[in-house]
Protein backbone atom coordinates (compact mmCIF):
# COMPACT_ATOMS: atom_id res chain seq x y z
CA UNK A 1 0.00 0.00 0.00
CA UNK A 2 1.27 3.47 -0.53
CA UNK A 3 1.70 6.78 1.65
CA UNK A 4 2.84 9.31 1.93
CA UNK A 5 4.67 11.82 5.00
CA UNK A 6 5.42 15.55 5.11
CA UNK A 7 8.11 15.57 8.10
CA UNK A 8 7.08 19.26 9.30
CA UNK A 9 3.79 20.51 9.97
CA UNK A 10 5.22 24.16 10.08
CA UNK A 11 8.19 25.62 8.32
CA UNK A 12 9.40 29.36 8.75
CA UNK A 13 12.26 31.03 6.25
CA UNK A 14 12.72 34.50 5.58
CA UNK A 15 12.03 36.38 2.41
CA UNK A 16 15.40 35.46 0.04
CA UNK A 17 16.38 32.83 2.08
CA UNK A 18 15.95 28.82 0.77
CA UNK A 19 13.08 26.51 0.97
CA UNK A 20 13.03 22.99 1.53
CA UNK A 21 9.70 20.95 2.58
CA UNK A 22 10.28 17.44 3.23
CA UNK A 23 8.22 14.49 1.39
CA UNK A 24 9.04 10.54 1.97
CA UNK A 25 6.85 7.96 0.21
CA UNK A 26 6.23 4.54 0.46
CA UNK A 27 4.97 2.25 -2.27
CA UNK A 28 5.53 -0.85 -3.72
CA UNK A 29 5.00 0.25 -7.24
CA UNK A 30 7.10 2.81 -9.00
CA UNK A 31 5.38 5.94 -8.08
CA UNK A 32 3.72 9.11 -9.29
CA UNK A 33 3.83 12.00 -6.70
CA UNK A 34 3.00 15.31 -6.90
CA UNK A 35 3.08 18.93 -4.55
CA UNK A 36 0.43 20.68 -4.66
CA UNK A 37 0.01 24.60 -2.98
CA UNK A 38 -2.76 25.73 -1.17
CA UNK A 39 -2.93 29.52 -0.56
CA UNK A 40 -5.59 30.60 2.25
CA UNK A 41 -9.24 29.68 1.06
CA UNK A 42 -8.57 28.82 -1.79
CA UNK A 43 -8.19 25.71 -3.77
CA UNK A 44 -5.11 23.51 -4.75
CA UNK A 45 -2.98 23.96 -7.34
CA UNK A 46 -0.19 21.69 -9.29
CA UNK A 47 3.31 23.06 -8.28
CA UNK A 48 5.18 19.65 -9.98
CA UNK A 49 4.93 15.94 -10.63
CA UNK A 50 7.06 13.38 -10.90
CA UNK A 51 6.35 10.54 -13.55
CA UNK A 52 8.99 8.29 -13.87
CA UNK A 53 11.09 10.28 -16.26
CA UNK A 54 13.43 12.83 -14.59
CA UNK A 55 14.18 12.41 -11.11
CA UNK A 56 14.57 16.33 -11.05
CA UNK A 57 11.59 17.72 -11.82
CA UNK A 58 10.87 21.63 -12.63
CA UNK A 59 7.31 23.00 -11.35
CA UNK A 60 5.88 26.83 -11.23
CA UNK A 61 6.98 29.60 -9.54
CA UNK A 62 10.72 28.49 -9.47
CA UNK A 63 9.76 25.45 -7.11
CA UNK A 64 11.73 22.12 -7.85
CA UNK A 65 11.74 18.66 -6.47
CA UNK A 66 14.22 15.81 -6.74
CA UNK A 67 12.89 12.25 -6.91
CA UNK A 68 15.35 9.85 -4.66
CA UNK A 69 14.73 6.11 -4.78
CA UNK A 70 16.86 5.31 -2.40
CA UNK A 71 15.74 7.48 0.42
CA UNK A 72 12.11 7.32 -0.94
CA UNK A 73 11.81 11.15 -0.73
CA UNK A 74 10.25 13.52 -3.02
CA UNK A 75 11.43 16.77 -1.31
CA UNK A 76 10.46 20.39 -2.57
CA UNK A 77 13.02 23.22 -2.70
CA UNK A 78 13.02 26.65 -3.92
CA UNK A 79 15.97 28.89 -3.72
CA UNK A 80 15.05 32.02 -2.96
CA UNK A 81 11.32 32.21 -0.61
CA UNK A 82 9.17 35.33 -1.77
CA UNK A 83 6.44 36.33 -0.18
CA UNK A 84 3.86 35.21 -2.16
CA UNK A 85 4.94 31.86 -1.50
CA UNK A 86 3.32 31.42 2.33
CA UNK A 87 0.27 28.90 2.13
CA UNK A 88 0.14 25.19 2.61
CA UNK A 89 1.83 22.34 0.93
CA UNK A 90 0.65 18.80 -0.13
CA UNK A 91 2.45 15.91 -0.93
CA UNK A 92 0.60 13.54 -3.07
CA UNK A 93 1.34 9.70 -4.19
CA UNK A 94 -0.93 7.96 -6.81
CA UNK A 95 -1.88 4.66 -6.35
CA UNK A 96 -1.20 2.25 -8.69
CA UNK A 97 -4.02 0.21 -8.51
CA UNK A 98 -6.61 0.76 -11.63
CA UNK A 99 -8.73 3.24 -9.47
CA UNK A 100 -6.14 6.14 -9.46
CA UNK A 101 -7.01 6.70 -5.87
CA UNK A 102 -4.08 9.80 -4.46
CA UNK A 103 -3.21 9.80 -0.67
CA UNK A 104 -2.27 13.06 0.39
CA UNK A 105 -0.06 14.48 2.91
CA UNK A 106 -1.19 16.12 6.24
CA UNK A 107 0.48 19.14 4.88
CA UNK A 108 3.20 21.70 5.33
CA UNK A 109 2.33 25.38 6.41
CA UNK A 110 5.00 27.81 4.87
CA UNK A 111 5.67 30.54 6.39
CA UNK A 112 7.36 33.53 4.69
CA UNK A 113 9.30 36.34 7.30
CA UNK A 114 10.12 39.87 5.91
CA UNK B 1 -12.85 26.55 -20.50
CA UNK B 2 -13.64 27.27 -16.92
CA UNK B 3 -12.06 23.80 -15.21
CA UNK B 4 -13.55 22.44 -12.10
CA UNK B 5 -16.63 24.74 -10.81
CA UNK B 6 -18.13 24.48 -7.27
CA UNK B 7 -21.23 26.07 -5.72
CA UNK B 8 -22.00 26.86 -3.43
CA UNK B 9 -18.98 28.93 -1.78
CA UNK B 10 -20.26 28.84 2.07
CA UNK B 11 -23.21 27.62 3.51
CA UNK B 12 -24.44 27.24 7.24
CA UNK B 13 -26.57 23.84 7.87
CA UNK B 14 -28.69 23.23 11.25
CA UNK B 15 -28.27 19.70 12.42
CA UNK B 16 -30.67 17.06 10.30
CA UNK B 17 -31.09 19.54 7.07
CA UNK B 18 -30.24 18.08 4.28
CA UNK B 19 -28.45 19.42 1.44
CA UNK B 20 -26.37 19.05 -2.42
CA UNK B 21 -22.88 20.44 -3.31
CA UNK B 22 -22.48 20.62 -7.04
CA UNK B 23 -19.50 19.97 -9.00
CA UNK B 24 -19.03 20.24 -13.17
CA UNK B 25 -16.40 19.76 -15.11
CA UNK B 26 -15.72 21.36 -18.34
CA UNK B 27 -13.04 19.25 -19.39
CA UNK B 28 -14.49 15.94 -20.45
CA UNK B 29 -12.84 14.01 -17.86
CA UNK B 30 -13.62 10.65 -16.77
CA UNK B 31 -12.28 10.77 -13.24
CA UNK B 32 -14.16 12.75 -10.41
CA UNK B 33 -13.30 13.02 -6.81
CA UNK B 34 -15.09 14.67 -3.75
CA UNK B 35 -12.57 15.13 -0.61
CA UNK B 36 -12.84 16.49 2.93
CA UNK B 37 -10.47 19.02 3.89
CA UNK B 38 -10.45 19.29 8.28
CA UNK B 39 -8.08 21.98 9.88
CA UNK B 40 -4.63 20.35 9.76
CA UNK B 41 -5.22 16.96 8.02
CA UNK B 42 -4.73 16.18 4.48
CA UNK B 43 -7.50 15.70 2.53
CA UNK B 44 -9.44 12.72 3.27
CA UNK B 45 -11.37 10.73 0.06
CA UNK B 46 -15.23 10.65 0.39
CA UNK B 47 -16.89 8.82 -3.24
CA UNK B 48 -14.89 9.26 -6.80
CA UNK B 49 -16.38 7.87 -10.07
CA UNK B 50 -14.42 6.81 -13.03
CA UNK B 51 -17.60 7.67 -15.39
CA UNK B 52 -21.01 8.15 -15.95
CA UNK B 53 -22.84 5.71 -13.51
CA UNK B 54 -20.08 4.24 -11.96
CA UNK B 55 -19.13 5.23 -8.10
CA UNK B 56 -17.60 4.03 -5.35
CA UNK B 57 -16.38 4.85 -1.88
CA UNK B 58 -13.46 6.24 -0.86
CA UNK B 59 -12.11 6.71 2.77
CA UNK B 60 -14.87 8.86 4.71
CA UNK B 61 -18.11 8.02 2.69
CA UNK B 62 -20.37 7.53 6.13
CA UNK B 63 -23.33 10.53 5.47
CA UNK B 64 -22.95 10.98 2.21
CA UNK B 65 -24.55 9.94 -1.20
CA UNK B 66 -23.28 10.79 -4.90
CA UNK B 67 -24.54 10.13 -8.41
CA UNK B 68 -23.10 10.68 -11.67
CA UNK B 69 -26.04 10.79 -14.63
CA UNK B 70 -23.42 12.71 -16.96
CA UNK B 71 -19.77 13.47 -17.43
CA UNK B 72 -19.82 16.87 -16.14
CA UNK B 73 -21.60 16.64 -12.80
CA UNK B 74 -20.83 14.86 -9.62
CA UNK B 75 -23.11 15.98 -6.83
CA UNK B 76 -22.43 15.32 -3.23
CA UNK B 77 -25.71 14.79 -1.12
CA UNK B 78 -25.03 15.12 2.39
CA UNK B 79 -28.59 13.27 4.46
CA UNK B 80 -29.27 14.42 8.28
CA UNK B 81 -26.22 16.96 8.59
CA UNK B 82 -23.98 16.51 11.59
CA UNK B 83 -21.34 18.78 13.16
CA UNK B 84 -18.84 16.36 12.24
CA UNK B 85 -19.22 16.97 8.60
CA UNK B 86 -18.05 20.91 9.67
CA UNK B 87 -15.76 21.32 7.22
CA UNK B 88 -14.04 22.38 3.46
CA UNK B 89 -15.56 19.96 0.53
CA UNK B 90 -13.39 20.19 -2.93
CA UNK B 91 -13.79 18.39 -6.08
CA UNK B 92 -11.46 17.28 -8.43
CA UNK B 93 -11.32 15.57 -11.84
CA UNK B 94 -8.58 14.54 -14.11
CA UNK B 95 -8.42 12.20 -17.17
CA UNK B 96 -9.07 8.59 -17.33
CA UNK B 97 -6.22 5.99 -17.43
CA UNK B 98 -2.68 6.28 -16.50
CA UNK B 99 -1.45 7.24 -12.51
CA UNK B 100 0.56 10.16 -13.73
CA UNK B 101 -2.32 12.22 -14.45
CA UNK B 102 -2.85 14.74 -11.86
CA UNK B 103 -6.42 16.28 -10.34
CA UNK B 104 -7.79 19.60 -11.40
CA UNK B 105 -9.49 20.79 -7.89
CA UNK B 106 -12.62 23.20 -7.81
CA UNK B 107 -12.26 26.22 -5.53
CA UNK B 108 -14.17 24.11 -2.42
CA UNK B 109 -17.13 25.02 -0.37
CA UNK B 110 -16.92 25.70 3.29
CA UNK B 111 -19.80 24.21 5.29
CA UNK B 112 -20.79 24.52 8.70
CA UNK B 113 -23.65 22.49 10.71
CA UNK B 114 -24.23 23.92 13.80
Amino acid sequence: AQSVTQLDSHVSVSEGTPVLLRCNYSSSYSPSLFWYVQHPNKGLQLLLKYTSAATLVKGINGFEAEFKKSETSFHLTKPSAHMSDAAEYFCVVSTTSGTYKYIFGTGTRLKVLA
Amino acid sequence: NAGVTQTPKFRILKIGQSMTLQCTQDMNHNYMYWYRQDPGMGLKLIYYSVGAGITDKGEVPNGYNVSRSTTEDFPLRLELAAPSQTSVYFCASRPGLGSSYEQYFGPGTRLTVT
